[in-house]
C-alpha cells in the first residue's frame, strides 16, 4: 500500500528564519512527488514536482530535495515570511495509478 | 481563467437532508475528484472519476453519491446528511495519465455543516 508521511505536524518560526519540512514515502512504481501549499480557506497549490532523476529543485525561496534510495523529500524555506504561514503537503504518485497518495500535512506558522 | 469551480461555498444543513455538490473545470482535464479535509486528517479521497459517464469509489465513498455526466462536471451528493459529514469539500481535476505529470488542480472548497 502507498504511503505518504510527514513531519513535524506543526511548526512556528519567526518571520526571516529558515525551516525544513520532511516527507517520507512508500510508491511504487514510483512517479513523481509533489509539495503542494494550502493557504488558510483556499484550495491546495502546486509548489514543485519532484521526478526519478532528481535530486534537488528551486522555486524561488522554496527548495524541494528528493532521495529516492532513502525515499525522503524535504521542502526547505529560506528566509521565512508572514505568506508563508500555509499547511504544506506532500503527494506521491505512483505510475500508471489514477489516486495520488497524500501526506497529512505540515502545517507552518510564521510569527512576526 | 476559471480553473476548477466548486458550488455552493458554504451550506448548513439539517440532518437528514440532500444537497449535491457540483464541481466544473474548464481546462477539459480527463480525471476528477471528490475530497473532505477534517482537522488532524488531511484530504480523504471520497470518490473519482477517470472520464465522462465514469465514477468509482475513493478511500471514505459511504454516505455519497456521484455522477459525471459530461466531462466538465463532477457532482457530489449527500442523500441523507448526517453530522459526520460536516466537514470542508475540495474538487480537484487532472489532465490524465499521458500529461501533466499528474498536477492537481483544487477548487477553493465548499464548507458544509450539519446540524
Amino acid at each position: 500500500k502507498n504511503q505518504v508521511e510527514q513531519s513535524p505536524q506543526s511548526l512556528i518560526i519567526l518571520e526571516g528564519k529558515n525551516c525544513t519540512l520532511q516527507c517520507n514515502y512508500t510508491v511504487s512504481p514510483f512517479s513523481n512527488l509533489r509539495w503542494y501549499k494550502q493557504d488558510t480557506g483556499r484550495g491546495p497549490v502546486s509548489l514543485t514536482i519532484m521526478t526519478f532523476s532528481e535530486n534537488t529543485k528551486s522555486n524561488g525561496r522554496y527548495t524541494a530535495t528528493l532521495d529516492a534510495d532513502t525515499k525522503q523529500s524535504s521542502l526547505h524555506i529560506t528566509a521565512s515570511q508572514l505568506s508563508d504561514s500555509a499547511s504544506y503537503i506532500c503527494v506521491g504518485l505512483s505510475g500508471g495509478s489514477y489516486i495520488p497518495t497524500f501526506g497529512r500535512g505540515t502545517s507552518l506558522i510564521v510569527h512576526p | 481563467n476559471a480553473g476548477v469551480t466548486q458550488t455552493p461555498k458554504f451550506r448548513v444543513l439539517k440532518t437528514g437532508q440532500s444537497m449535491t455538490l457540483l464541481c466544473a473545470q474548464d481546462m477539459n482535464h480527463e480525471y476528477m475528484y471528490w475530497y473532505r479535509q477534517d482537522p488532524g486528517m488531511g484530504l480523504r479521497l471520497i470518490h473519482y472519476s477517470v472520464g465522462e459517464g465514469t465514477t468509482a469509489k475513493g478511500e471514505v465513498p459511504d454516505g455519497y453519491n456521484v455522477s459525471r455526466l459530461k466531462k466538465q462536471n463532477f457532482l457530489l451528493g449527500l442523500e441523507s446528511a448526517a453530522p459526520s459529514q460536516t466537514s470542508v469539500y475540495f474538487c480537484a481535476s487532472r489532465l490524465g495519465l499521458a500529461g501533466n505529470i499528474g498536477e492537481l488542480f483544487f477548487g477553493e472548497g465548499s464548507r458544509l455543516t450539519v446540524l
